[in-house]
């Protein structure tokens, strides 16, 4: 079975902090994601990454930066936390291939004070 | 880009009865995936279904089944015999079919309630 593990399940930041949401997946899958999730919204997307050093804007990179310097680790950072950036943070992997879903860790709520 | 619509905040199903969540999409390419996933109130996200857009058969997995009509753009989920663990938020996602990444897009989920 895929695992992907979130470093922490809850965070409380102040604003103007600097995040780390650490994401570990032990499938050997080329491409990992981050995520964020918010009430009536659905999931939109942060970053993903389909190599190692390689990455890529989603939908809402705005104050967001990624670092892959290992396969299996996908790290999301905020360099300034501000609190329009609580919510629920969720990392996930998958395979190269077509029908392949995505594995999601069990997320990260998130809250700046 | 692609869009996903689920029209359906908030669905109600009896126990034991069969439920539809909708799901419609928009997209100008001929190659794609459709997924759906549930999440309950623990808030880990659960694969639940993938229907490919050239697969002719309707997938099914177990009680759930995809009801795929690529000419209306829709990819109804369809849960038969509902149980109350079934009481979830359920969402619809989309893949571009390309090289390189696969994201998935997806919708802003139906929340399914399951009345004893």
């Amino acid at each position: 079975d895929v695992k992907v593990t979130q470093s922490s399940r809850y965070l409380v930041k102040r604003t103007g902090e600097k995040v780390f949401l650490e994401c570990v997946q032990d499938m050997d899958h080329e491409n990992m994601f981050w995520y964020r999730q918010d009430p009536g919204l659905g999931l939109r997307l942060i970053y993903f990454s389909y190599d190692v050093k390689m990455k890529e804007k989603g939908d809402i990179p705005e104050g967001y930066s990624v670092s892959r310097e290992k396969k299996e680790r996908f790290s999301l950072i905020l360099e300034s936390a501000s609190t329009n950036q609580t919510s629920m943070y969720l990392c996930a992997s998958s395979s190269g291939a077509n029908n392949s879903p995505l594995h999601f860790g069990n997320g990260t709520r998130l809250t700046v004070t | 880009a692609q869009k996903i619509t689920q029209t359906q905040p908030g669905m109600f199903v009896q126990e034991k009865e069969a439920v539809t969540l909708d799901c419609t999409y928009d997209t100008s390419d001929q190659s794609y995936g459709l997924f759906w996933y549930k999440q309950p109130s623990s808030g880990e996200m659960i694969f639940l279904i993938y229907q490919g857009s050239y697969d002719e058969q309707n997938a099914t997995e177990g009680r759930y089944s995809l009801n795929f009509q690529k000419a209306r753009k829709s990819a109804n989920l369809v849960i038969s015999a509902s149980q109350l663990g079934d009481s979830a938020m359920y969402f619809c996602a989309m893949r571009k079919i390309q090289t390189g990444a696969n994201n998935l897009f997806f919708g802003t989920g139906t929340r399914l309630t399951v009345i004893p």
